[in-house]
C-alpha cells in the first residue's frame, strides 16, 4: 500500500546548527505535503506546507523542499534552538480526498546545548 | 494553541464505563477528524466528518461512536473499551483542500 516514511528515527544536532529532516513518500499522485511538529504532551503543530507545483517554500527559520522526481520531502531548520526539540512528522495527501493525510512514524529531533 | 480545543485532557476509565470526548474548533473549518496515537506508531485516522456528514470510518470498532452535531463540534463516545484502547486521541479540523490543525489531545487510560 501507499506509505509515507521517515528515513531516521532520531536526529541529534548542536544548538545553532542547521537541521535537515528527510521524508520519502510513495504515492506519486499526492499533491500536498505538510510538516508537523509534536512536542511532548501536545498535539501535532502545523509547521509548513507545500503543494506539488512548487519545489521550495520558506517560512520563519524553516524551509521545505520537494523533489517530485524521487518523491522526497525535507524540512530544513536554520539555527536550531532547544525549543525545536520535538517529534517531526511529514504527511501527504491528494487534495479533494477530504484532506485525508497519510503520516509517517515521526523522527525525534534532539538539540544539544 | 491552534484554535482546536479538546476536553477532557486526561481520562481514566474502567472497561464498563461510558464516557465522551469533546472537540471544538473555532477556525471556521468544514471538516473534522478523530485520530488515535499510540506509542511508537503513526497517527491512525479513525473518522472523518465533512460538512457534518461522516465520510470515512476506518474500520474502527463499534465501541467508538462519533457524533458531529455541527461543523464546530465533534464528539467521540466511548463504551466497553479495552486496555489496548489506551492512547492519545487527537481531534483535527481543516478547511476544504487545506491542511489539518490539531487539538492538544485527550490522554485516555483504560483500566
Amino acid at each position: 500500500g501507499e506509505s509515507v516514511g521517515l528515513h531516521l528515527p532520531t536526529l541529534s544536532v548542536q544548538e545553532g546548527d542547521n537541521s535537515i529532516i528527510n521524508c520519502a513518500y510513495s504515492n506519486s499522485a499526492s499533491d500536498y505535503f505538510i510538516w508537523y511538529k509534536q512536542e511532548s504532551g501536545k498535539g501535532p503543530q502545523f509547521i509548513i506546507d507545500i503543494r506539488s507545483n512548487m519545489d521550495k517554500r520558506q517560512g520563519q527559520r524553516v524551509t521545505v523542499l520537494l523533489n517530485k522526481t524521487v518523491k522526497h520531502l525535507s524540512l530544513q531548520i536554520a539555527a536550531t534552538q532547544p525549543g525545536d526539540s520535538a517529534v517531526y512528522f511529514c504527511a501527504e495527501t491528494l487534495t479533494g480526498a477530504n484532506s485525508k493525510l497519510t503520516f509517517g512514524k515521526g523522527i525525534t529531533l534532539s538539540v544539544r546545548p | 494553541e491552534t484554535g482546536v480545543t479538546q476536553t477532557p485532557r486526561h481520562l481514566v476509565m474502567g472497561m464498563t464505563n461510558k464516557k465522551s470526548l469533546k472537540c471544538e474548533q473555532h477556525l471556521g473549518h468544514n471538516a473534522m477528524y478523530w485520530y488515535k496515537q499510540s506509542a511508537k506508531k503513526p497517527l491512525e485516522l479513525m473518522f472523518v466528518y465533512s460538512l457534518e456528514e461522516r465520510v470515512e470510518n476506518n474500520s474502527v470498532p463499534s465501541r467508538f461512536s462519533p457524533e458531529c452535531p455541527n461543523s464546530s463540534h465533534l464528539f467521540l463516545h466511548l463504551h466497553t473499551l479495552q486496555p489496548e484502547d489506551s492512547a492519545l486521541y487527537l481531534c483535527a479540523s481543516s478547511p476544504q483542500g487545506g491542511g489539518q490543525f490539531f487539538g492538544p489531545g485527550t490522554r485516555l487510560t483504560v483500566l
